[in-house]
């Protein structure tokens, strides 16, 4: 099956630092990819698309230039999330569509960021 | 189309019963429907999906049912088993993008 693979799991940082999470397809090639964010005992916000070869789309009410999205080749995509503050303290989860032909994604297993 | 961020409500569930979690979704242009379960601290896993071309779906213990009229998605697990716990959510996909909006997602407890 799709395999998706985020780095790293888990990431502790201080205020003000920027953090990278790489988003990774790894049996298969994605166009496109998403980012969700996901506060405890909550569900998963769409914060934006990432598509291979151009720029993210971001969901109304997030701030591009705070989450940086780069997808660089059809099986990397990567959220800098800059100046991070401890608001920003979340799970990180990416996504990627199967390419099997159905619009069915498949989720990395998270990253859990940390700001102190 | 956003998912609602509130607390999570809760089902708990005897070991062996059948379990039926619930599910609203918000746009009437939704044409996809896909139930994803979400383990603590891990991405969620596809359980079943569902296009608005049908009402029923079933799958390997699991089973969804789709009512269009009232935008009501339901996920029924047959033989609930302790594995079964976890976070369960549906997700909607507009027929005119890719994106997928999650609902606010129901937490599954098994008593053994």
């Amino acid at each position: 099956g799709a395999v998706v693979s985020q780095h790293p799991s888990r990431v502790i940082c201080k205020s003000g630092t920027s953090v990278k999470i790489e988003c990774r397809s790894l049996d298969f090639q994605a166009t496109t990819m998403f980012w969700y964010r996901q506060f405890p005992k909550q569900s998963l916000m769409l914060m934006a698309t990432s598509n291979e070869g151009s720029k993210a789309t971001y969901e109304q009410g997030v701030e591009k230039d705070k989450f940086l999205i780069n997808h660089a080749s059809l099986t990397l995509s990567t959220l800098t999330v800059t100046s991070a503050h401890p608001e920003d303290s979340s799970f990180y989860i990416c996504s990627a569509i199967s390419p099997s032909g159905q619009e069915t994604q498949y989720f990395g297993p998270g990253t859990r960021l940390l700001v102190l | 189309g956003e998912s609602v961020g509130l607390h999570l409500p809760t089902l708990s569930v005897q070991e062996g019963d059948n379990s039926i979690i619930n599910c609203a979704y918000s746009n009437s242009a939704s044409d996809y429907f896909i139930w994803y379960k979400q383990e603590s601290g891990k991405g969620p896993q596809f359980i079943i999906d569902i296009r608005s071309n049908m009402d029923k779906r079933q799958g390997q213990r699991v089973t969804v049912l789709l009512n269009k009229t009232v935008k009501h998605l339901s996920l029924q697990i047959a033989a609930t088993q302790p594995g079964d716990s976890a976070v369960y959510f549906c997700a909607e996909n507009f027929v005119y993008g890719n994106q997928f909006y999650f609902g606010t997602g129901t937490s599954l407890t098994v008593i053994p």
